[in-house]
């Protein structure tokens, strides 16, 4: 089967860095998405991967190892905003889009 | 650019009511997905279009769930008769290009109907 993995919380500190783990065994792989979704809210789009190696977007960074099927989100300089959950999601060899169940991130002051 | 919309935002119905859903996608795209996604959960597909071609429905409960895209743009999913287990949160994305086109795929949601089903 197809599975993604992450950790179902985690909490950190205003102005800490953070980072959010995703792992992946799915029938082939043809990319990486990272979406945030603040409570009630639809997702929104973060980041995307297809080859290895680190994406920067600002605070934002997203890391792919493909043949340790691994993923990670770094966040910067946390915000009191940033409090949200996180979904990974990987796009398999039939191009579906196969989620996470997300990771819920608790920032405190 | 106006995002992708969704009507209604909330909708509480009584169990084996029927009850529809409407998506109006980013204005270009051609690829319009539907998602279920329960509390704590990640979105789970229901159905995906290219242009008016439903072209992965393998996840849609066909005995209750109907979808539409009758022109390529807009889409109703519907759900007739509803059950208790069919509470959730019903997300609308929309890509620019078909799911095989890399970064291009990337899905934007519309809002969400938040169903409760009595």
């Amino acid at each position: 089967g197809q599975n993604i993995d992450q950790p179902t919380e985690m909490t950190a500190t205003e102005g800490a860095i953070v980072q959010i783990n995703c792992t992946y065994q799915t029938s082939g792989f043809n990319g990486l998405f990272w979406y945030q979704q603040h409570a009630g809210e639809a997702p929104t789009f973060l980041s995307y991967n297809v080859l290895d190696g680190l994406e920067e977007k600002g605070r934002f960074s997203s890391f792919l190892s493909r043949s340790k099927g691994y993923s990670y989100l770094l966040l910067k300089e946390l915000q009191m905003k940033d409090s949200a959950s996180y979904l990974c999601a990987v796009r398999d060899s039939n191009y579906q889009l196969i989620w996470g169940a997300g990771t819920k991130l608790i920032i405190k002051p | 650019e106006a995002g992708v919309v969704q009507s209604p935002r909330y909708k509480i119905i009584e169990k084996k009511q029927p009850v529809a859903f409407w998506c109006n996608p980013i204005s270009g795209h051609n690829t319009l997905y539907w998602y279920r996604q329960n509390l704590g959960q990640g979105p789970e597909l229901l159905i995906r279009y290219e242009n008016e071609e439903a072209v992965d429905d393998s996840q849609l409960p066909k005995d209750r769930f109907s979808a539409e895209r009758l022109k390529g743009v807009d889409s109703t999913l519907k759900i007739q008769p509803a059950e208790l287990g069919d509470s959730a949160v019903y997300l609308c994305a929309s890509s620019l290009a078909p799911s095989t086109s890399g970064e291009a795929d990337t899905q934007y949601f519309g809002p969400g109907t938040r169903l409760t089903v009595l």
